[in-house]
């Protein structure tokens, strides 16, 4: 979707070393989330924010943090302390409201040097 | 978000052969999404079903809510090479913004 643009596409990193993934949104929605892709796993959800400042973990947030200083951006830190972060990782955002369709970035994807 | 459990995992298809996927959950869902994603790129909204028995239909697509709205269904008439993908159901909470998906079901369509 055009409205939401991920950074960088392909990302690799260094064990032990912290990476952070940008996720940036032109599209005014208030709610935004990280989910990680796995083969045969479908979408996991890490971490999702309803408003600026407020952020809820998700079903696998353990090594991941998140910030939501502004409601256009929802950047996302892949600590060390995550061990297997080998993945696909998409940004969504939508309008608030529980029947309101997700966007989708293009997604970044994270390999382990 | 609502948990649910999407079947089959996978499908393999001839092109022109019907296919269907299934999302069932435990619980009553409040509404349910259908989301596609091509290889190699990003989930995509497909559509919404609210009401119970909810049926609609996209070309060839056809896509019902379950009468007790603890299940849905996407079916495909005649499928086409450009149905190849993952089609995920996403169900939907009141009052949450928490949303999860199914595994989905990924579909792959033989020439």
């Amino acid at each position: 979707d055009g409205g939401i643009t991920q950074s960088p596409k392909y990302l690799f990193r260094k064990e032990g070393q912290n990476v952070t993934l940008s996720c940036e949104q032109n599209l005014n929605h208030d709610a935004m989330y990280w989910y990680r892709q796995d083969p045969g796993q479908g979408l996991r959800l890490i971490y999702y924010s309803q408003i600026v400042n407020d952020f809820q973990k998700g079903d696998i947030a353990e090594g991941y943090s998140v910030s939501r200083e502004k409601k256009e951006s929802f950047p996302l830190t892949v600590t060390s302390a995550q061990k297997n972060p080998t993945a696909f990782y998409l940004c969504a955002s939508r309008r608030v409201g529980s029947n309101q369709p997700q966007h989708f970035g293009d997604g970044t994807r994270l390999s382990i040097l | 978000g609502q948990q649910v459990m999407q079947i089959p995992q996978y499908q393999h298809v001839q092109e022109g052969e019907d296919f269907t996927t299934y999302c069932n959950s435990s619980t009553t869902l409040s509404n349910i999404q259908w989301y596609k994603q091509r290889p190699g790129g990003h989930p995509v909204f497909l559509i919404q079903l609210v009401k119970s028995g909810e049926v609609k239909k996209q070309k060839r697509l056809t896509f019902q809510f379950g009468e007790a709205k603890k299940n849905s269904s996407l079916h495909i008439t005649a499928t086409q090479t450009t149905d190849v993908g993952t089609y995920f159901c996403a169900p939907g909470a009141d009052g949450s913004e928490k949303l999860v998906f199914g595994k989905g079901t990924k579909l792959t369509v033989n020439p």
